[in-house]
Parts: structure tokens; C-alpha cells; sequence
């Protein structure tokens, strides 16, 4: 079955870096697109960055442009999130889940369990 | 980037009524919508997308339509496991979210 793994999450001062996993199982990985999505304490929901199959295109939400970079090794089966500078507002428990194709964005069958980012002085 | 404006943000209900949530697009999102259940402490869980096809495995108390830019998810019957947080998101362009919707127990 589809297995998504999150790790990489922790407590970090404003400013600092952080690198974020996604391991998955179950699926061909390297067919899929691949999204982050965010939600920051008792808030909602909010789309962070996608990853194309092939990593012919990443897509950022415009709040973490030029701060956070998503990149996938296929052969590994894992998903990356680097986020550079970051702030208190960042503070959130991190999803990665499945696209539903190589290209567009898609709805999500799949999300792993989530792993929380911290950010504070 | 398109905006998404569900509501009501909180609905209170009692088990066995039918509700209806909504959501409004800033602009054509044609079908691309879905829609998610979430519980405290847990990951989303898709119930309906491409604006009205019932995700596999999901009770058919769940339904969704669409009309323009206005997008709807029903659920009859309402049972006490459907008490919990739901969302719409366009995948149109660059997803978003709308707001949340918590069905409580009135």
C-alpha cells in the first residue's frame, strides 16, 4: 500500500535552515508529482510547493518563493523540502502527499503523517 | 492566485441531518476541485474530486456539485464519525484552500 514518511522536523531559531524528507513506498514514485502542504497551529490548510515527476517543474506558493526549494531523488524514492531563512510564521506541521499524475497539480488519495517545524527564538 | 471563500467556518448539526458546505472560486477553476475531511492530530483525507467524483472507498452519504464558480459538498445522513474539519481546494492553478468548515455536534 501507498506509504508516505515524513521526517526532518524540529525546533529551529528565525533565520536558520532546515531540510525536510519524504520517503515513499507502494508506487511507481518516479511517475508521480509530489506536493507539500503546510497548517500551521489550529489553522488551515496551506499548498507549500510541487514537484513534477520528472523535475521539470517546481511550483512554489508565493510565501515561501525564493525560501524554500523542492527537489525528489527518484532513484531513492524521496522527496525534499529546503527551507531557507525561515520564520515564526513558517511554524507548522509539514505533509508531503501523492499528485494524482507526472505533470498537473492533481488532488491528494495520499498524505503521510506530517512532521512539525518549529520556529522560534 | 485564486481564492477560495468556503463557508459557513462552523456548523453545528446533529446525527442523521443533511449539510451542505460551500465554496466560491475568485475565478473559473473549471472542475478542478476537491474536497477533504480532516480530524485533530490527523493527515486530510480526500472524499470527493474533480468537483463531484466520489474518491474510492468513501461513503456515498458524501456528494459534491458544481455550478460556475460555486462548488458544493453535501453529506446526508450526517453519522458520528463525519463530525470533523472539511475543506475544498482548487487545483486549477497553484492549489489553495479555502478556510475550513468544522461540522460540530449541535
Amino acid at each position: 500500500q501507498v506509504q508516505l514518511v515524513e521526517s526532518g522536523g524540529g525546533v529551529v531559531q528565525p533565520g536558520e535552515s532546515l531540510r525536510l524528507s519524504c520517503t515513499a513506498s507502494g508506487f511507481p514514485f518516479s511517475s508521480y508529482g509530489m506536493h507539500w502542504v503546510r497548517q500551521a497551529p489550529g489553522k488551515g490548510l496551506e499548498w507549500v510547493a510541487f514537484i513534477r515527476s520528472d523535475e521539470t517543474g517546481n511550483f512554489y506558493a508565493d510565501s515561501v518563493k525564493g525560501r524554500f526549494f523542492v527537489s525528489r531523488e527518484n532513484s531513492r524514492d524521496t522527496m525534499f523540502l529546503q527551507m531557507h531563512y525561515l520564520r515564526p510564521e513558517d511554524t507548522a506541521v509539514y505533509y508531503c502527499a501523492k499528485g494524482d499524475s507526472g505533470t498537473y497539480y492533481g488532488h491528494s488519495e495520499h498524505w503521510g503523517q506530517g512532521t512539525l517545524v518549529t520556529v522560534s527564538s | 492566485d485564486v481564492q477560495m471563500t468556503q463557508s459557513p467556518s462552523t456548523l453545528s448539526a446533529s446525527v442523521g441531518d443533511r449539510v451542505t458546505i460551500t465554496c466560491r472560486a475568485s475565478q473559473s477553476v473549471s472542475v478542478w476541485l476537491a474536497w477533504y475531511q480532516q480530524k485533530p492530530g490527523k493527515a486530510p483525507k480526500l472524499l470527493i474530486y474533480k468537483a463531484s467524483t466520489l474518491q474510492s472507498g468513501v461513503s456515498s452519504r458524501f456528494s459534491g456539485s458544481a455550478s460556475g464558480t460555486e462548488f458544493t459538498l453535501t453529506i446526508s445522513n450526517l453519522q458520528p464519525d463525519d463530525f470533523a474539519t472539511y475543506y475544498c481546494q482548487q487545483y486549477y492553478t497553484s492549489p489553495t484552500f479555502g478556510q475550513g468548515t468544522k461540522v460540530e455536534i449541535k
